[in-house]
């Protein structure tokens, strides 16, 4: 079975700044999706990035981009210019390619941005 | 405008009760979640189906059961059986011919026993 790790429960940035959360996975798949979600205190659960792991280039999305190192299992995603806005939880998630393409999840890191 | 709806938002259970959680789609998606959401242990899937009529259990499925009678709704009833069904439930669809992988996802329903 495919786990994700976040090792840091919570995370601080002061506003313009830059911060980078972590996210390790295993698994024995070659071929996957690995996502970042963003859960403000709304709950709502909102897509922040993907990456498929059979592209080498790292995906961007305005000021989210990713670090995504296959061979480590590594993705970590970097929140540039951060604004008050970014304030909330973010999941690491990873989705295989069959078994009913089930999304496993991190546990989370708490991101808090100050003024 | 196209989304996920749960309902109720909050729900408080006693002791002993089954209670329903709704989750209704009008994306036309083919695939659904239900999700659980415990402090520090992030979001376990409780049940998924990936076609209407036909519905697997996920890592917690036990004290759980679902239904898949319509492509548009995932009803998640959560039984006497689950000890602890205190949680925040998200309830989440995807398209299975975009492939592109993410899900979709309602705005939760929080659930409370007495």
């Amino acid at each position: 079975a495919q786990t994700v790790t976040q090792s840091q429960p919570e995370m601080s940035v002061q506003e313009a700044e830059t911060v980078t959360l972590s996210c390790t996975y295993d698994t024995s798949e070659s071929d996957y999706y690995l996502f970042w979600y963003k859960q403000p205190p709304s709950r709502q659960m909102i897509l922040v990035i993907r990456q498929e792991a059979y592209k080498q280039q790292n995906a961007t999305e305005n000021r989210f981009s990713v670090n995504f190192q296959k061979a480590a299992k590594s993705f970590s995603l970097k929140i540039s210019d951060s604004q008050l806005g970014d304030a909330a939880m973010y999941f690491c998630a990873y989705r295989s390619t069959g078994g009913g393409n089930k999304l496993t999840f991190g546990t989370g890191t708490q991101l808090k941005v100050e003024l | 405008d196209g989304g996920i709806t749960q309902s109720p938002k909050y729900l408080f259970r006693k002791e002993g009760q089954n209670v329903t959680l709704s989750c209704e789609q009008n994306l036309n998606h083919d695939a659904m979640y239900w999700y659980r959401q415990d402090p520090g242990q992030g979001l376990r899937l409780i049940y998924y189906s990936q076609i209407v009529n036909d519905f697997q259990k996920g890592d917690i499925a036990e004290g759980y059961s679902v239904s898949r009678e319509k492509k548009e709704s995932f009803p998640l009833t959560v039984t006497s059986a689950q000890k602890n069904p205190t949680a925040f439930y998200l309830c989440a669809s995807r398209g299975v011919r975009a492939n592109t992988g993410e899900l979709f996802f309602g705005e939760g329903s929080r659930l409370t026993v007495l």
